[in-house]
């Protein structure tokens, strides 16, 4: 079964402060894999995104990585702001013609002051 | 500003009432889709569109039909809506290839 695993659920953690979200995936056959990013009401928005080949990508504080013999992605965020605390959600993309995706959960992240 | 915009924001609808939800585009994006989005599930599709005029199926799309007769409208319909349709909708679209998938804010609906 095609699914996207995702870790913490939750993570409160200190402005400033790095914090690392993991993605576990079993998603076949693999197209490519993003982060969004959704703030509280409204629509995810795309911060990375990785085909098979990539092993890293960067958005400005957003660090991306991706292992594709393992099947696992992070986002590690670097130097934390408050404007953070959202949730962050792993997809992967099926390499089928109906541009099918299969959404995580989700980790929801708060930063504190 | 160009995107991808839904209406209504929210709404609060009786079971049984028939309910369309709106979703316009404005990127000229081929491919069309709507999910809903549950509290401790991931995002489902319900319905896509991969171009004007075809439709499919995705996940759960029971109680649900969509209809594309252009490139920028897709709307969703619930034909009688029932306690479980309560959720948040999200319509997204993408350009052809489907490198990234852009979302409109959502529409937040609760069926008493």
């Amino acid at each position: 079964k095609n699914q996207v695993e995702q870790s913490p659920q939750s993570l409160i953690i200190l402005e400033g402060k790095n914090c690392t979200l993991q993605c576990n995936y079993t998603v076949s056959p693999f197209s490519n894999l993003r982060w969004y990013k959704q703030d509280t009401g409204r629509g995810p928005v795309s911060l990375t995104i990785m085909t098979f080949s990539e092993n890293t990508k960067s958005n400005g504080r957003y660090t991306a990585t991706l292992d594709a013999d393992t099947k696992q992605s992070s986002l590690h965020i670097t130097a934390s702001q408050l404007s953070d605390s959202a949730s962050y959600i792993c997809v992967v993309r099926l390499t089928s013609g109906t541009y099918k995706y299969i959404f995580g959960t989700g980790t929801r992240l708060k930063v504190l002051a | 500003i160009a995107g991808i915009t839904q209406a209504p924001t929210s709404q609060i609808l009786a079971a049984g009432r028939r309910m369309t939800l709106r979703c316009t585009q404005d990127m000229r994006h081929n491919a069309m889709y709507w999910y809903r989005q549950d509290l401790g599930l991931g995002l489902r599709l319900i319905h896509y569109s991969n171009t004007a005029g075809t439709t499919g199926k995705g996940e759960v799309p029971d109680g649900y039909s969509v209809s594309r007769a252009n490139t920028d409208d897709f709307p969703l319909t619930l034909a009688s809506a029932v306690p479980s349709q309560t959720s948040v909708y999200f319509c997204a679209s993408s350009p052809q290839g489907g490198t990234e998938a852009f979302f409109g804010q959502g529409t937040r609906l609760t069926v008493v």
